[in-house]
């Protein structure tokens, strides 16, 4: 079956800590991987998007980068986290199904940076 | 580029009162649609979705007609329960991305 994993659930990292949340699929292969970021009252900010290994696209500059070693793992990272990093990470796999796309998300990773 | 803009919350309901959540988008080309439901500390969940004009996606009692003439998905349902409490999400989807409205928060009181 097809599934999305994404781990920790829940993190608090010191300023200046380095940060690495995965996210993995299960079930097909060359997925769309995308990490978004939801801030606490806002919606959800597009962060990366991923078509195949070693592909990163970046939709605004952050003080974090994406990487995909592999074709479904995807993993978001920073080298020295800031406050304002805080947040819930979410992680999602595009895929076609019939005539349309959809999205399944990962249960997400609630940050808060201390 | 693409966006989605939607109705600003909160919006605080009794049970079994109408819904209604607008969401407008602009887009080159013919996006799909779509309304995605988080529960309290959950991550996101599809409700419902449409690929074409005039389409009508439903679930859960929800429906959204996509109506290429406003560039509108309006999300609707006639009775709420106080399961219905989260955050919806308008997205539409172009090329490969996925892209989101700010999110309306629902509170439906019994």
């Amino acid at each position: 079956s097809q599934t999305i994993h994404q781990w920790p659930a829940t993190l608090v990292q010191p300023v200046g800590s380095p940060l690495s949340l995965e996210c993995t699929v299960e079930g097909t292969s060359n997925p769309n991987l995308y990490w978004y970021r939801q801030a606490a009252g806002r919606g959800l900010q597009l962060l990366f998007y991923s078509v195949g290994i070693g592909q990163i696209s970046s939709e605004v500059p952050q003080n974090l980068s994406a990487s995909r070693p592999q074709d479904r793992q995807f993993i978001l990272s920073s080298k020295k986290l800031l406050l304002s990093d805080s947040g819930f990470y979410l992680c999602a796999w595009r895929f076609s199904r019939g005539r349309g796309i959809e999205a399944f998300f990962g249960q997400g990773t609630r940050l808060t940076v201390v | 580029g693409d966006s989605v803009t939607q109705m600003e919350g909160p919006v605080t309901l009794s049970e079994e009162a109408f819904l209604t959540i607008n969401c407008t988008y602009t887009a080159t080309g013919y996006p799909s649609l779509f309304w995605y439901v988080q529960y309290p500390g959950e991550g996101l969940q599809l409700l419902l979705k449409a690929t074409k004009a005039d389409d009508k996606g439903s679930n859960k009692g929800f429906e959204a007609t996509y109506r290429k003439e406003t560039t509108s998905f309006h999300l609707e349902k006639g009775s709420v329960q106080v399961s219905d409490s989260a955050v919806y999400f308008c997205a539409l989807n172009t090329d490969y991305k996925l892209s989101f409205g700010a999110g309306t928060t629902v509170t439906v009181r019994a």
